[in-house]
């Protein structure tokens, strides 16, 4: 697609449930990265793909949290067990090869 | 590490005058920078940036100045307009890394 494409764009979720959120880079492009960003907050590092190589998994909060990427393009963040904390925006974003980075719109989660 | 910081949470300008957008970082290590502006409930976009190499860069309407010898990075925007108003992010790459380090925002205002 022409851009960073996330999905869901809202997701509301039970205490306890695990959540899935999907990230479709833009096409070609090799590096994969995730942020979230609470209510009025700035962006936060989580994880970072880069071709086969293995990912930067040193911004993960908890071991609740895990991201894959399959096929070098979809990628999936997985949070287990979600608390009321784990409420902001994720959001993906890819480059190709230190280039410029792009974000998608991201996914609001909300846990109640 | 690297910590990223902005000097003012919030500017009010008035339509058609410039805006400045400040910035500064710690790491003197860190090699490319990257404006991003955000609208509400979207996803982080780009504007403009700026490699170590060197020390201003102009786009349209937009020009990031690089100061390395004090580690400040702004952001100009000429004739500001109303659909200039959102929040506006500084980010860090340090050390030919690719993890982007992000300021926490300065909320830009446009007043008719």
């Amino acid at each position: 697609g022409a851009g960073v494409s996330q999905s869901p764009s809202n997701k509301v979720t039970e205490k306890g449930k695990d959540v899935e959120l999907r990230c479709d880079p833009i096409s070609g492009h090799t590096a994969l990265y995730w942020y979230r960003q609470s209510l009025g907050q700035g962006l936060e590092f989580l994880i970072y793909f880069q071709g086969n190589s293995a990912p930067d998994k040193s911004g993960l909060p908890s071991d609740r949290f895990s991201a894959e990427r399959t096929g070098g393009s979809v990628s999936t963040l997985t949070i287990q067990r979600t608390q009321q904390e784990d409420s902001a925006v994720y959001l993906c974003a890819s480059s190709l090869n230190g280039g410029t980075i792009y974000f998608g719109e991201g996914s609001w989660l909300t846990v109640v | 590490g690297e910590s990223v910081g902005l000097h003012l949470p919030t500017l009010s300008v008035q339509e058609g005058d410039n805006s400045i957008i400040n910035c500064a970082y710690s790491n003197s290590a860190s090699d490319y920078f990257i404006w991003y502006k955000q609208e509400s409930g979207k996803g982080p976009q780009f504007i403009i940036d700026i490699r170590s190499n060197m020390d201003k860069r102009q786009g349209q309407r937009v020009t990031v100045l690089l100061n390395k010898t004090v580690k400040h990075l702004s952001l100009q925007i000429a004739a500001t307009q109303p659909g200039d108003s959102a929040v506006y992010f500084c980010a860090v790459v340090t050390g030919g890394g690719n993890k982007l380090t992000f300021g926490t925002g300065t909320q830009l205002k446009v007043e008719l």
